[in-house]
């Protein structure tokens, strides 16, 4: 089956940590991305990848790093360097030019102590 | 730039009763828009998407908007909800640029 697979769903750290979640997609797209999901504030995007070797900053980047080194694979670091780390994060991809349709793996829920 | 607000971040239905969720957007050009469900600790399911022609876009599991220019609105509707809707919904909006800017969501609690 097709789809898009995070890994741990559940991942505790202690503060002052870096941290990579994992995200792999066998559905062939080229786009990829990553949002953070906050109560009540909806999901906002970290970082985006619209080809291998390749990414962009979303509106909250400030603390995280990513790669993109193949097609399939997309893996988010949440460094010390950001201040409120604990979060569901969400990692999703899309066909090359149909950005507005999304398909969003289960998330990773992040505890940061 | 782009804004999407969801109004009542919970409501509460029974079922069998009307399903009204409420979304507006802020463009000067209408936007591509969307609806997104999410059921507890998964990921996000699209619902349905409005781009181009109908103004009332029919989704999966019996929901549909409609897309009205005037009032910059795209609210969610479902005539009679079932246990099963309860869930997270959220709006997005995809405008000249190609990443969606969601909104808030709205946590949706149906009543036997």
């Amino acid at each position: 089956d097709g789809g898009i697979t995070q890994s741990p769903k559940y991942l505790f750290r202690k503060e002052g940590q870096n941290v990579t979640l994992s995200c792999e997609q066998n559905l062939n797209h080229d786009a990829m991305y990553w949002y953070r999901q906050d109560p009540g504030q909806g999901l906002r995007l970290i970082y985006y990848s619209q080809i291998v070797n390749d990414f962009q900053k979303g509106d909250i980047a400030e603390g995280y790093s990513v790669s993109r080194e193949k097609k399939e694979s997309f893996p988010l670091t949440v460094t010390s360097a950001q201040k409120n780390p604990t979060a569901f994060y969400l990692c999703a991809s899309s066909i090359g030019d149909r950005y507005y349709e999304q398909y969003f793996g289960p998330g990773t829920r992040l505890t940061v102590t | 730039a782009q804004s999407v607000t969801q109004l009542g971040s919970h409501v509460s239905v029974s079922e069998g009763a009307l399903v009204l969720l409420r979304c507006n957007y802020s463009s000067s050009v209408p936007p591509y828009l969307f609806w997104y469900v999410q059921y507890p600790n998964q990921g996000l399911q699209l619902l349905l998407k409005y781009t181009t022609g109908a103004t009332l876009v029919k989704g999966i599991n019996g929901f549909e908007a409609e897309f009205k220019k005037s009032e910059t609105s795209f609210h969610l509707t479902k005539p009679s909800a079932h246990m099963s809707d309860a869930a997270e919904y959220f709006c997005a909006v995809l405008p000249s640029g190609n990443m969606l800017t969601f909104g808030g969501g709205t946590r949706l609690m149906v009543k036997p």
